[in-house]
């Protein structure tokens, strides 16, 4: 079975410029979650997805960072105007239900340095 | 606001060592505890996950248990391995999301 699939792997950017991460879930996986793990942190939930449907986005700044997911599937999540404190591992995880009991799984993560 | 907190934040062990790791959190009104591993450069892995109602949860070597009313679970490696190196994080979880520890980050040297 396939895993959740992110690219790309690795992006260095400037800061002010935009990024853009691309996440494929698990087939049939109907959540989709965007987490952002900085440097010796745990992961933070940015924002989740049920099909395309947001249900969590509570910590997502949204001034500057914006995900969709079009057609229940792919998603993408985008940083524009990017800043230093971006800098993290961007972390897509799908599950087959929403609930928190629901197994978990990750991809290997996007890696950003913002410059 | 639910915060969990991993104690030690590092470990190093002789190969063979039983070892446990430690994770508090500050709010008792959890749905399920759950225990990942990381490997460098990875994503990360799950591990067991222990529901609200239960007291542990075992995979092979790995024990978890939960104590919700002291707000603790702790995890139990048996015969430690140089293969177990990686980061442990621990989450609690809510009734759509997880709370992470910042992990423990764990070395089995042969």
């Amino acid at each position: 079975e396939a895993g959740v699939a992110q690219s790309p792997r690795y992006k260095i950017i400037e800061k002010r410029q935009s990024v853009a991460f691309w996440c494929n879930p698990i087939s049939g996986h109907a959540t989709l979650y965007w987490y952002q793990q900085i440097l010796g942190q745990g992961p933070k939930l940015l924002i989740q997805f049920q099909n395309n449907g947001v249900v969590d986005d509570s910590q997502l700044p949204k001034d500057r960072f914006s995900a969709e997911r079009l057609k229940g599937v792919d998603s993408t999540l985008k940083i524009q105007p990017a800043k230093l404190e971006d800098s993290a591992v961007y972390l897509c995880a799908s599950s087959f239900g929403t609930g928190s009991g629901n197994t978990i799984y990750f991809g290997e993560g996007s890696w950003l340095t913002v410059v | 606001k639910q915060e969990v907190t991993q104690i030690p934040a590092a470990l190093s062990v002789p190969e063979g060592e039983n070892l446990v790791l430690n994770c508090s959190f500050t709010d008792s009104a959890i749905y399920n505890l759950q225990w990942f591993r990381q490997d460098p450069g990875k994503g990360l892995t799950s591990l067991l996950l222990i529901q609200s109602s239960q007291r542990e949860q075992t995979s092979g070597r790995l024990n978890a248990s939960l104590d919700k009313s002291s707000g603790r679970s702790t995890l139990y490696i048996a015969a430690s391995q140089p293969g177990d190196s990686a980061t442990y994080l621990c989450a609690s979880g809510g009734y759509n999301k997880l709370i992470f520890g910042a992990g423990t980050r764990l070395a089995v040297h042969p």
